[in-house]
């Protein structure tokens, strides 16, 4: 099985420019979670979906960031615009409620914003 | 609120010697609990999880752990470490309602040749 896949896998990007991260989390799970890894705040969970839905979004910074997940294979994160402060490991991961909730990760998405 | 402990944020061992990760949690109820390992530049790996039955839980790499309800701990360990096990460790749990992980702030291992 492919694992979950993230893309890109380094963005770097200048002061309120808009940024998109993708995330295509593995077959048959129909739990995606975005995280997000900083010094400062460890991981912390930004938002997840299930079955396409968005369920609990508690974590999300603010009004600049947004995700979708228009079908079961494809989800986005966006951040518009983007902040120094948004400098961090994006990591998506996904679970299926038939395999115990194991949260499987992808490698991460390391933004850096200048 | 629901939270995880470490409070441990960085270990040194020797290769060879045990090894043993502390984690507490607060949670409602008894959550899921979960060790991740993180190397350099990577994502997670699971190393084990406890959902119930036995308390200690044996996983991948030669690690365990301990479910102790009344310490409300799920300490990590493992018998003989390898210099390969140097890496950040998270304890994390999930509730039976909201399935998203609560982490703790992450141990970082050192191994000594």
């Amino acid at each position: 099985d492919a694992g979950v896949i993230q893309s890109p896998r380094h963005e770097v990007t200048e002061m309120g420019q808009e940024v998109t991260l993708r995330c295509k989390p593995i077959s048959g799970h129909d739990y995606l979670f975005w995280y997000r890894q900083t010094m400062m705040r460890g991981l912390e969970l930004l938002i997840y979906f299930n079955n396409n839905v968005p369920i609990d979004d508690s974590g999300m910074p603010e009004d600049r960031f947004s995700a979708k997940m228009p079908n079961a294979s494809f989800s986005t994160l966006k951040i518009q615009p983007s902040e120094p402060r948004d400098s961090a490991v994006y990591f998506c991961a996904s679970s299926s409620t038939g395999r115990g909730d194991t949260q499987y990760f992808g490698p991460g998405t390391r933004l850096t914003v200048l | 609120a629901q939270s995880v402990t470490q409070p441990d944020i960085h270990i040194t061992v020797s290769e060879g010697a045990s090894l043993e990760l502390r984690c507490n949690y607060s949670y409602g109820a008894t959550p899921y609990l979960f060790w991740y390992v993180q190397s350099p530049g990577q994502g997670l790996q699971l190393l084990l999880k406890y959902f119930s039955g036995d308390t200690l839980v044996q996983g991948i790499k030669g690690f365990e752990a301990e479910f102790k309800r009344s310490q409300s701990s799920f300490n990590l360990r493992k018998p003989s470490v390898h210099w390969s096990d140097a890496a950040e460790y998270f304890c994390a749990a999930s509730g039976t309602g909201r399935r998203a992980l609560t982490f703790g702030s992450g141990t970082r291992l050192q191994v000594q040749p």
